[in-house]
């Protein structure tokens, strides 16, 4: 059965410090990956999808990016982060190919102070 | 601009009721629809999927779809109070799309 991780769980970082969160799953190859991001009260906001090795797409620009290293592996970065920066980050997949269910990792809750 | 709208609630019902969770959706060509249940700080969770028009059932969950009206719809039965949570309602807006568009959810409180 397949499985996505993501750590860390949670994480307190002040402004300016850099970001790095990583999303692996098993269990299955050339996933569609994905990341959201959830604020306080809010709905679901797609940051970037990745479809295969090497492969970004982004919907908000924003002073985040990612990267796709190797087929079951999705890094979300940030250089310096902003007070906005903080809110509930999600991994998800599907499979290869088209857009199915999607399933979500645990999530990362992200503070910045 | 494809928009996914949720009544944002909060909806109470009382324990052993029947919850009604709406949804509708603006881009006609959409095929895929989907239920998700959301724990207060935890990561949304599958419940239902839905393709073609009328009634799916799985278990206490029902999930309804009317494409003329574009509309979906989430129904519980004998809703218990872990059902207490947010319940997100996403839509793949047309054919080979790599993206989910997602409601910003109804929280539904089931009272003991």
């Amino acid at each position: 059965s397949q499985t996505i991780h993501q750590w860390p769980a949670t994480l307190v970082q002040p402004v300016g410090s850099p970001l790095s969160l990583e999303c692996t799953v098993e269990g299955t190859s050339n996933p569609n990956l994905y990341w959201y991001r959830q604020a306080a009260g809010r709905g679901l906001q797609l940051l970037f999808y990745s479809v295969g090795i090497g492969q970004i797409s982004s919907e908000v620009p924003q002073n985040l990016s990612a990267s796709r290293p190797q087929d079951r592996q999705f890094i979300l970065s940030s250089k310096k982060l902003l007070l906005s920066d903080s809110g509930f980050y999600l991994c998800a997949w599907t499979g290869a190919g088209k857009l199915d269910t999607q399933y979500f990792g645990p999530g990362t809750r992200l503070t910045v102070l | 601009q494809k928009e996914v709208e949720q009544n944002s609630g909060p909806l109470s019902v009382p324990e052993g009721a029947i919850a009604s969770l709406n949804c509708t959706y603006s881009d006609r060509g959409s095929q895929s629809f989907f239920w998700y249940r959301q724990y207060s700080g935890k990561s949304p969770e599958l419940i239902m999927s839905i393709y073609s028009n009328g009634d799916k059932e799985d278990g206490r969950f029902t999930a309804q779809l009317n494409k003329a009206s574009q509309y979906v719809s989430l129904l519980i039965r004998d809703s218990q109070p872990s059902d207490s949570a947010t319940y997100l309602c996403a839509v793949v807006p047309g054919a080979g799309s790599y993206q989910l568009t997602f409601g910003k959810g109804t929280k539904l409180s089931v009272i003991p």
